[in-house]
């Protein structure tokens, strides 16, 4: 079963064009929430970690924010080099180890 | 920079053959992770250390192994290679073992193309 879904698959924006990106999750007893920011051939960055619902984190021009089912990643008049695939990943009791789970993640495509 | 170092960033090799991948976690981080990542697939966990011990083990086949040396840096080990082994191989680095909410930073992946 999906644990974590990413939506949409891919997105694209005129440069200033706001949006959200959505990731959701269907597991129980979250520990941490993940975002980070993937450019093509390379590892994935850091973006934000939020534990629990309501909280919230800006970087930017993002803009994380968690409920209890899903996280939303705002991005706030974006520019060309926004344009990555951001990915979420969650831990969780009922991930085994403590594994971090990650989704498909989101395709940006930001163009000027 | 994450500070996470893997090499070789590149290799090509044939069908059947073995390879080592390299990763220097972190200064200071105790855990490694291991992760491949292909194109029909996302990231899919494969195999953690904490300061040496294996910790937690994902999707790893029996032809791949790995360990976490005493200077903690790490090797995966991918042997009788397939083609469906071509992948971004990922290490990654933690602090501590990986409980709650524990933030896990990537290096910049080693490309495995097996021909």
């Amino acid at each position: 079963e999906d644990q974590v879904t990413q939506s949409p698959e891919a997105l694209r924006l005129q440069e200033g064009e706001s949006s959200s990106l959505n990731c959701s999750y269907t597991v129980s007893g979250l520990r941490g929430l993940f975002w980070y920011r993937q450019d093509p051939g390379k590892g994935p960055e850091f973006l934000f970690t939020l534990y629990s619902a309501g909280e919230e984190k800006e970087k930017e021009r993002l803009k994380a924010t968690l409920t209890k089912k899903e996280s939303f990643l705002h991005i706030t008049a974006p520019k060309p080099e926004d344009s990555a695939t951001y990915l979420c990943a969650v831990q969780a009791d009922a991930i085994l180890n403590n594994d971090m789970r990650f989704g498909a993640g989101t395709r940006l495509t930001v163009k000027p | 920079d994450s500070g996470v170092t893997q090499t070789p960033k590149h290799l090509i090799t044939a069908t059947g053959q073995r390879v080592t991948l390299r990763c220097s976690p972190r200064s200071g981080d105790l855990s490694v992770y291991w992760y491949q990542q292909s194109l029909d697939q996302g990231l899919q966990f494969l195999i953690q250390y904490y300061n040496g011990e294996e910790r937690a083990k994902g999707n790893i086949l029996e032809r791949f192994s790995a360990q976490q040396f005493p200077d903690l840096h790490s090797e995966l080990n991918l042997s009788s290679l397939e083609l469906g082994d071509s992948a971004l191989y990922f290490c990654a680095s933690s602090v501590a073992r990986g409980e709650a909410g524990n933030t896990i930073y990537f290096g910049e992946g080693s490309w495995l193309t097996v021909v």
